[in-house]
């Protein structure tokens, strides 16, 4: 089975400053994508990054970008100069090989980020 | 806004009533998924459609239910509800099953 931890219950950081978000990732299939999204405290979840297992490059979206290190089996979110709107819960999600359940995310507990002015 | 819409955002029933709740995926998007979010549970996988048909199942109750109709909207029912049915509950879609999911705002349901 696929297990997704985050070991970061909440994470502070001053603003214009970058953080890391932790994700560990367990699962023994070659194929897999990684995600991250944001929740903040209006509720909804917004997409943010997305790490193939196959891909070669850390993915990068604007301030957002994945350190990816596969064989520590590790996809740590980073967000660079952080603004007091990114103060929310982030999750990160692996989706499961379509061939043996469909597409679902498994996620993590999630990491509260704060964003102190 | 992602493009995924659900009705209602919030809904307060009583414990053994039956409520449903919709989702209309963006548009062309396929694939329909639903989660739900607890604050015991975190955020968990229910049940997944492809063009209509289900496509996988996760640790979703008896008491739920979901279908998938010809023009892609999906339904979740609840029925015989519970205190512990209590949570945000998430309708996802993707244009095809390997794609990013995008997510709706959710339903809030508050079971008395």
């Amino acid at each position: 089975a696929q297990k997704i931890t985050q070991t970061q219950p909440g994470m502070f950081v001053q603003e214009k400053e970058a953080v890391t978000l932790d994700c560990t990732y367990d699962t023994s299939d070659p194929s897999y994508g990684l995600f991250w999204y944001k929740q903040p405290s209006s509720g909804e979840m917004i997409f943010l990054i997305y790490q193939g297992s196959y891909d070669q490059q850390n993915a990068t979206e604007g301030r957002y970008s994945l350190n990816f290190q596969k064989a520590r089996k590790s996809a740590n979110l980073v967000i660079s100069a952080s603004q007091l709107g990114d103060s929310a819960m982030y999750f990160c999600a692996m989706r499961d090989p379509e061939e043996t359940s469909g597409s679902r995310l498994t996620f993590g507990e999630g990491t509260q980020l704060t964003v102190n002015p | 806004d992602s493009g995924v819409t659900q009705t209602p955002k919030h809904l307060i029933t009583a414990t053994g009533q039956r409520v449903t709740l919709r989702c209309s995926p963006r548009s062309g998007d396929l694939s329909v998924y639903w989660y739900q979010q607890s604050l015991d549970q975190g955020l968990q996988f229910l049940i997944q459609y492809y063009n209509g048909e289900e496509r996988a199942k996760g640790n979703i109750l008896e008491r739920f239910s979901a279908q998938q109709f010809p023009d892609l909207h999906s339904e979740l029912n609840l029925s015989s509800l519970e205190l512990g049915d209590s949570a945000l509950y998430f309708c996802a879609s993707s244009h095809a099953p390997r794609e990013t999911q995008y997510f709706g705002p959710g339903t809030r349901l508050l079971v008395l």
